[in-house]
């Protein structure tokens, strides 16, 4: 099962909301990360957990806060957004420190910043 | 320089048609490459990973060019189903981060 599942799919929030992305995958792997998306662009790394440990902050703006609770799940607390942040949010995963190892992706919350 | 380069495109070819892209990478230590689809509003959904004899998947072939640090994908018999983004990703394996070009759009017509 190469699975990684998102939830929402769709999310509406007004720039004074607070809400969650989240993220659960159960391949084992102990690797995941969060992108985001513009049109037409190349998937954007914003996060990456390794063991269940932030690896790589990619200089994301503090309204946007991941949490990984334990190596299935993945969230993405969102406060304050900028209707910039509009975007599909991707989750994925892998097996951190292997060579050759792919990574999966789940079908990304499209988040809609008013 | 960016880490990934690819082609944008669109490449349009009719059914049937072989189309190739390829895709050059910067890192020399890098040690894993692989080939993503993404379809309009999709996620990337992984296509073939590049192993360095190069490797074949029914009508797509994939090869790995170290020394000219590219890699590309050869798609033969084009179907209609074929139209979509094709990302090529580079994995230094070393960092946990996976370096993506900025796609090539093809787009298959009848």
């Amino acid at each position: 099962d190469t699975e990684v599942t998102q939830t929402p799919k769709h999310l509406v929030m007004g720039m004074t909301n607070k809400k969650s992305l989240k993220c659960e995958q159960h391949m084992g792997h102990r690797a995941m990360y969060w992108y985001k998306q513009k049109a037409k662009k190349p998937p954007e790394l914003m996060f990456v957990y390794s063991y269940e440990k932030l690896s790589i902050n990619e200089s994301v703006p503090s309204r946007f806060s991941p949490e990984c609770p334990n190596s299935s799940l993945l969230n993405l607390h969102l406060h304050a957004l900028q209707p910039e942040d509009s975007a599909l949010y991707l989750c994925a995963s892998s097996q951190p420190d292997r060579p050759n190892y792919e990574q999966y992706f789940g079908p990304g919350t499209r988040l809609t910043v008013t | 320089r960016k880490e990934v380069e690819q082609d944008p495109g669109p490449f349009n070819v009719p059914e049937g048609a072989t189309v190739a892209f390829n895709c050059t990478y910067s890192n020399s230590a890098s040690q894993s490459f692989f080939w993503y689809r993404q379809d309009c509003r999709k996620e990337p959904k992984l296509l073939m990973s590049v192993y360095s004899s190069g490797n074949e998947d029914g009508r797509f072939t994939a090869q790995l060019n170290r020394a000219s640090q590219y890699i590309s994908l050869l798609i033969r018999d084009s179907k209609l189903s074929d139209s979509a983004t094709y990302l090529c990703v580079v994995n230094p394996y070393n960092f946990n981060k996976f370096y993506f070009g900025s796609g090539t759009k093809l787009n298959v017509k009848p």
